[in-house]
C-alpha cells in the first residue's frame, strides 16, 4: 500500500519568509494529494490539495508543487505569519483498497518567530 | 453547520475496561472513517464506512476493537478491555460524494482523547 514519508520533523522561520515541507509517496498510481493542518490542541483541517493532472497549484501564501517523476510534492508557506506555526500533515489516498482513506505523514511542526 | 462532532471530548478507562466513542459525520456526508493519533506512530486509519455499510476494517486492532454506524447520523468506535496502549486521539472525518463520485477532502472532528490507566 502507499506509504507517505514526510522528511522534515521541525521547521523554525522568521516571520515573513518562507517553509517548505517535503514529502515523497511510494505509489505511482497516486494521484491526490492533500495537505492538513492541525493547530495546537486542536483538530485537523483540509488547507490545500493538488491532483496529478497538474504540477502546480496556490491558494493566497499557499503553494503545492508535484514532481510526479520524483514521487515528491511539497507545500510552501509563503510570507508566513504568526497563525501559520502549527502542525502540517501531506497525505496521499491508499490505493488498491476501496474507498478514499488516507496515509498521513508523520507531520511537521512548524513555528513561525517573531 | 456544526461540523463534525465527536464525544466525549475526553475519556479516561481503567485497563479492562470499555470504552465507546461516538461521532456525528457531518449531514449529507456520505462516507466516515476513523483514525486513531498518537506521537510515535502519528495518524493511522482505522476503519471507513460509505453510505452505513462497513467498507474496509483493515487498520482495525481485530480482536477488542469494533465500529458500528447504526444511521446516517452517528458511528461508534467500541474497544473492549481497554489496554494502556490505546491510548490515543480518535479522530472521525466524513466527507461527501457528488456527482456519482466520492471526494478526497475530509472534514475531522475535535477527536476523543483516550487515556487508559
Amino acid at each position: 500500500g502507499e506509504k507517505v514519508e514526510q522528511h522534515e520533523s521541525t521547521l523554525s522561520v522568521r516571520e515573513g519568509d518562507s517553509a517548505v515541507i517535503n514529502c515523497t509517496y511510494t505509489d505511482t498510481a497516486s494521484s491526490y494529494f492533500p495537505w492538513y493542518k492541525q493547530e495546537a490542541g486542536k483538530s485537523l483541517h483540509f488547507v490545500i490539495d493538488i491532483r496529478s493532472n497538474v504540477d502546480r497549484k496556490q491558494s493566497q501564501r499557499l503553494i503545492v508543487l508535484l514532481d510526479k517523476k520524483a514521487k515528491r510534492f511539497s507545500l510552501h508557506i509563503t510570507a508566513t505569519q504568526p497563525e501559520d506555526s502549527a502542525i502540517y500533515f501531506c497525505a496521499a489516498p491508499m490505493t488498491n483498497s476501496a474507498g478514499n482513506k488516507l496515509t498521513f505523514g508523520i507531520g511537521t511542526r512548524v513555528l513561525v518567530r517573531p | 453547520n456544526a461540523g463534525v462532532i465527536q464525544t466525549p471530548r475526553h475519556k479516561v478507562t481503567g485497563k479492562g475496561q470499555e470504552a465507546t466513542l461516538w461521532c456525528e459525520p457531518i449531514s449529507g456526508h456520505s462516507a466516515v472513517f476513523w483514525y486513531r493519533q498518537t506521537i510515535v506512530q502519528g495518524l493511522e486509519f482505522l476503519t471507513y464506512f460509505r453510505n452505513q455499510a462497513p467498507i474496509d476494517d483493515s487498520g482495525m486492532p481485530k480482536e477488542r476493537f469494533s465500529a458500528q454506524m447504526p444511521n446516517q447520523s452517528h458511528s461508534t468506535l467500541k474497544i473492549q478491555s481497554t489496554q494502556p496502549q490505546d491510548s490515543a486521539v480518535y479522530l472521525c472525518a466524513s466527507s461527501f460524494r457528488t456527482g456519482g463520485r466520492s471526494s478526497y477532502e475530509q472534514y475531522f472532528g475535535p477527536g476523543t482523547r483516550l487515556t487508559v490507566l
